[in-house]
């Protein structure tokens, strides 16, 4: 059954360090997705991305997230200078489906624990 | 920013029992309802995607019903059992791609 692979699962940073964390998607889906969870809170929505581009981003995505699609298989998230508040879980979802519609589900990597200290 | 609510926060049961919870989210601009679950060391699977009013969804033991117009879906657990432990987050989708969650109910089955 196809999945979508997140690496690595458990990341340790310094803070003001750059990391890049990799997803995989589900070939042939459309919509792809960063979320995080802050242990003990919801699950946040950070951003999606469809055709090559940000379709949506939140508050939380700003200048120090960026996010990447480099050869039609990976998705990356990049946090340029990691700070504290930045360590949670992170996953990946990918979705198909036509253009901005909600009715699909998503489908979730095992997502990246990561630790800033 | 949408508020997306879920009660109750945990909830313990006996093998057996049958349960339910609660997703409220807004009655306006909704496109989709979504319901995963989400076990311990896993990544959150997919349930139930709902989309209209007075939809009605089951798999197995477990069900889910829709009110768009209130802005509410109820899930519904028949017979818990301890494989059935996990937490339960719903999302809405109000057309965007975006799929806001709520903070999850966790559900813990004892045998």
């Amino acid at each position: 059954e196809p999945e979508v692979t997140q690496t690595p699962s458990h990341q340790v940073t310094q803070m003001g360090q750059e990391v890049i964390l990799r997803c995989v998607p589900i070939s042939n889906h459309l919509y792809f997705y960063w979320y995080r969870q802050i242990l003990g809170q919801k699950v946040e929505f950070l951003v999606s991305f469809y055709n090559n581009e940000i379709s949506e981003k939140s508050e939380i995505f700003d200048d120090q997230f960026s996010v990447e699609r480099p050869d039609g298989s990976n998705f990356t998230l990049k946090i340029r200078s990691t700070k504290l508040e930045d360590s949670a879980m992170y996953f990946c979802a990918s979705r198909a489906g036509s253009r901005d519609r909600g009715n699909t589900e998503a489908f979730f990597g095992q997502g990246t624990r990561l630790t800033v200290v | 920013i949408l508020n997306v609510e879920q009660s109750p926060q945990s909830l313990h049961v006996q093998e057996g029992d049958s349960t339910n919870f609660t997703c409220s989210f807004p009655s306006s601009n909704f496109y989709a309802l979504h319901w995963y679950r989400w076990e311990t060391a896993k990544s959150p699977e997919a349930l139930f995607v709902m989309t209209l009013n007075g939809d009605e969804k089951k798999k197995g033991r477990i069900s889910a019903t829709l009110n768009t117009k209130e802005g509410y879906s109820y899930l519904y657990i028949k017979g818990s059992q301890p494989e059935d432990s996990a937490t339960y987050l719903c999302a809405f989708n109000s057309g965007y791609s975006t799929l806001t969650f709520g903070k999850g109910t966790m559900l813990l089955v004892s045998p």
